[in-house]
């Protein structure tokens, strides 16, 4: 079983609709990530997180925001979303950005109709 | 900028078989190297952590080892079974960044 956990599962969302992604650890990691996965391909960095702060934003679009309210929780929010976006949402939390491990969740499966 | 490279691609053997996966980086300043599995539709397990002082590890049927000189990483998987079969996937660490991944080696062990 995994530490980091993901909700949902699944989603689909019509490009119209606002929805959220949540994301929750209770290891004491204060450093937590935003990852997507399109099919057959490597998982690629979004946000990080670093005590509660955005430390990283790798140039993602704006209908894409990342809010972290207390340092077990990570959200993605979704607006206005295209059917590009469709992917596997990967949620993953370390000790610090350092040379600790990273721990990964199951993810959220994204399809945006 | 760091890149990542796995070869092979894909793979597949007989159960049984001793196999190793190859993971290559660009640049050897990396804080750590991690190899991950994930299953078709499911997050990444990590598997094995090597620090940048470190020369390998290993966890059960896995040892993974690292040259950060040459840009290296091999992880060894002694006596597969069909239950290894995943997709494997290496990633390196610089200090203040998050992982970069390879593309991965996808591997099918036969009964």
């Amino acid at each position: 079983d995994t530490e980091v956990t993901q909700t949902p599962k699944h989603l689909v969302m019509g490009m119209t609709n606002k929805k959220s992604l949540k994301c929750e650890q209770h290891m004491g990691h204060r450093a937590m990530y935003w990852y997507k996965q399109k099919a057959k391909k490597p998982p690629e960095l979004m946000f990080v997180y670093s005590y509660e702060k955005l430390s990283i934003n790798e140039s993602v679009p704006s209908r894409f925001s990342p809010e972290c309210p207390n340092s077990s929780l990570l959200n993605l929010h979704l607006h206005a979303l295209q059917p590009e976006d469709s992917a596997l949402y990967l949620c993953a939390s370390s000790q610090g950005q350092g040379m600790s491990p990273l721990h990964f969740g199951n993810g959220t499966r994204l399809t945006v109709t | 900028k760091q890149e990542v490279t796995q070869i092979p691609a894909a793979l597949s053997v007989p159960e049984g078989e001793n196999l190793v996966l190859n993971c290559s980086f660009t640049d050897s300043a990396i804080y750590n190297l991690q190899w991950f599995r994930q299953d078709p539709g499911k997050g990444l397990t990590s598997l094995l952590l090597i620090q940048s002082s470190q020369r390998e590890q290993t966890s059960g049927r896995l040892n993974a080892s690292l040259d950060k000189s040459s840009g290296r990483s091999t992880l060894y998987i002694a006596a597969s079974q069909p239950g290894d079969s995943a997709t494997y996937l290496c990633a390196v660490r610089r200090g203040g960044t998050a992982l970069i991944f390879g593309k991965g080696t996808t591997l099918s062990v036969s009964s």
